[in-house]
């Protein structure tokens, strides 16, 4: 397809469980991001990559959160020991990592993930 | 955190009137983007200002921004059924968008 695309499209797990988030950003596309949204929020900043590196890990609130890129295309992002608060959507955006202001991000529908 | 303070949060108007809503921000920019977001369509671009720039169009939309206040304006005309949904402002800097809590913006038929 043309756009982003995430699976699952719903997650629940159990507390303490591990899971795994995928995005298949936009063909052609160099730079990847990962962003949560809580209920009634907007989007919250996880991760950056450009190509293969996470050039910005500033938004991972914890160790217990990890993402990878391993070709420099699709992104993984882990969560280990989830937590009920970690239940938001994850979005993943990807974009052509346009130096000087213009670069628009385009967003994947999400992962709904419920931890009971 | 969350840089962008959407105004007012919720709104109400009927089919064809104008919608406006408002954005505030705290640090300097890049640029700012207006995305849509509905539960059928994920969230989507609108429309991107540079911090140059002061007034955009794009269609039924026009955005304004005004970089000494940190402020941005999304004006939406002739509304439709079909733009029911939140609207989110959006700062970049550094890579990275900086949503605020966005506008739920009902349109009655």
């Amino acid at each position: 397809g043309a756009g982003v695309s995430q699976t699952p499209s719903n997650k629940v797990t159990e507390k303490g469980k591990y899971v795994e988030l995928r995005c298949d950003p936009i063909s052609g596309h160099t730079a990847l991001y990962w962003y949560r949204q809580s209920l009634g929020q907007g989007p919250e900043f996880l991760i950056y990559f450009q190509g293969t590196g996470a050039a910005d890990d500033s938004g991972l609130p914890n160790d217990r959160f990890f993402a990878v890129r391993p070709e420099g295309s699709v992104s993984t992002l882990k969560i280990q020991r989830t937590e009920r608060g970690d239940s938001a959507v994850y979005l993943c955006a990807s974009s052509y990592g346009l130096a000087g202001g213009s670069d628009t991000q385009y967003f994947g529908p999400g992962t709904r993930l419920t931890v009971l | 955190s969350q840089q962008g303070e959407e105004d007012p949060q919720a709104l109400s108007i009927q089919e064809g009137e104008n919608a406006t809503m408002n954005c505030s921000y705290k640090t300097s920019i890049n640029n700012l983007q207006w995305y849509r977001q509905n539960s059928g369509r994920g969230l989507v671009h609108l429309i991107l200002i540079r911090s140059n720039e002061r007034e955009k169009h794009s269609g039924r939309l026009r955005v304004t921004l005004d970089t000494s206040k940190k402020s941005s304006s999304l004006l939406i005309t002739a509304s439709r059924a079909a733009d029911t949904a939140s609207y989110f402002c959006a700062t970049y800097q550094d890579y990275k968008l900086s949503f605020g809590a966005g506008t739920t913006v009902t349109v009655r038929a």
